[in-house]
């Protein structure tokens, strides 16, 4: 079985500024996506980032980006210019490539950006 | 172009009543997720439909819960007898599938969330 992990429940960045959210997974699949999406306050699952592993580029959209380390089996978002409409919760989710119905989400990281 | 959307927005009910959920997927999306999340926790995965036919239903908790699709689109979750631990929010997501040669459906990938539906069981 797959399983996600997230080992900050909560974090906090002054506005501007550089924070990275960790994830690890555990997996025995070569062919997989992992994700991740933020939810701010009012519930709705926005899909901020995605990597597919057969990749070794790391992913970029705007002002955040992925470091996907997959032998470590690692994905950490890093988000840059922190903006106070970043303040979510972030959670990273993992996809199984052959089985997509397999879809496993971490506990989640609580992000806060202070002004 | 309307996102997921779900219904209710929120739901207060007495133990041991029966709710409905309702989803409506984005126009054309074949696959359907059903979540449930707990207050500060992630997402637990419940059912998938592919199509009207639901492969995996091994994340229902217990035999209260069922659900059912019809006409490759709305889906109602429904939770009979409910309990307090059954306080949540249900997330339903959707996504499009693609069937390749061998038969297999995959879908691309992207889950689509709707809103969800904060249920509370008084």
């Amino acid at each position: 079985a797959q399983t996600v992990t997230q080992s900050q429940p909560e974090m906090s960045v002054q506005e501007a500024e550089t924070v990275t959210l960790s994830c690890t997974y555990d997996t025995s699949e070569n062919n997989y996506y992992l994700f991740w999406y933020k939810q701010p306050p009012s519930r709705q699952m926005i899909l901020v980032i995605r990597q597919e592993a057969y990749k070794q580029q790391n992913a970029t959209e705007n002002r955040f980006s992925v470091n996907f380390q997959k032998a470590a089996k690692s994905f950490s978002l890093k988000i840059s210019d922190s903006q106070l409409g970043d303040t979510a919760m972030y959670f990273c989710a993992f996809m199984n490539g052959d089985n997509n119905n397999d879809m496993r989400f971490g506990a989640g990281t609580r992000l806060t950006v202070k002004p | 172009g309307a996102g997921v959307s779900q219904s209710p927005s929120n739901k207060v009910t007495e133990k041991g009543k029966d709710v409905e959920l309702r989803c409506d997927p984005i126009s054309g999306h074949t696959a359907l997720y059903w979540y449930r999340q707990r207050l500060g926790q992630g997402l637990e995965f419940l059912i998938y439909f592919q199509g009207n036919s639901a492969p995996d239903k091994s994340g229902l908790p217990s035999d209260r819960f069922s659900a059912e699709r019809t006409g490759e689109s709305v889906s109602t979750l429904t939770i009979q007898r409910t309990q307090q631990e059954d306080s949540a929010v249900y997330l339903c997501a959707s996504s499009l599938s693609v069937v390749v040669a061998s038969g297999r459906a995959l879908s691309n990938n992207e889950q689509f969330f709707g809103p969800g539906t904060r249920l509370t069981v008084l």
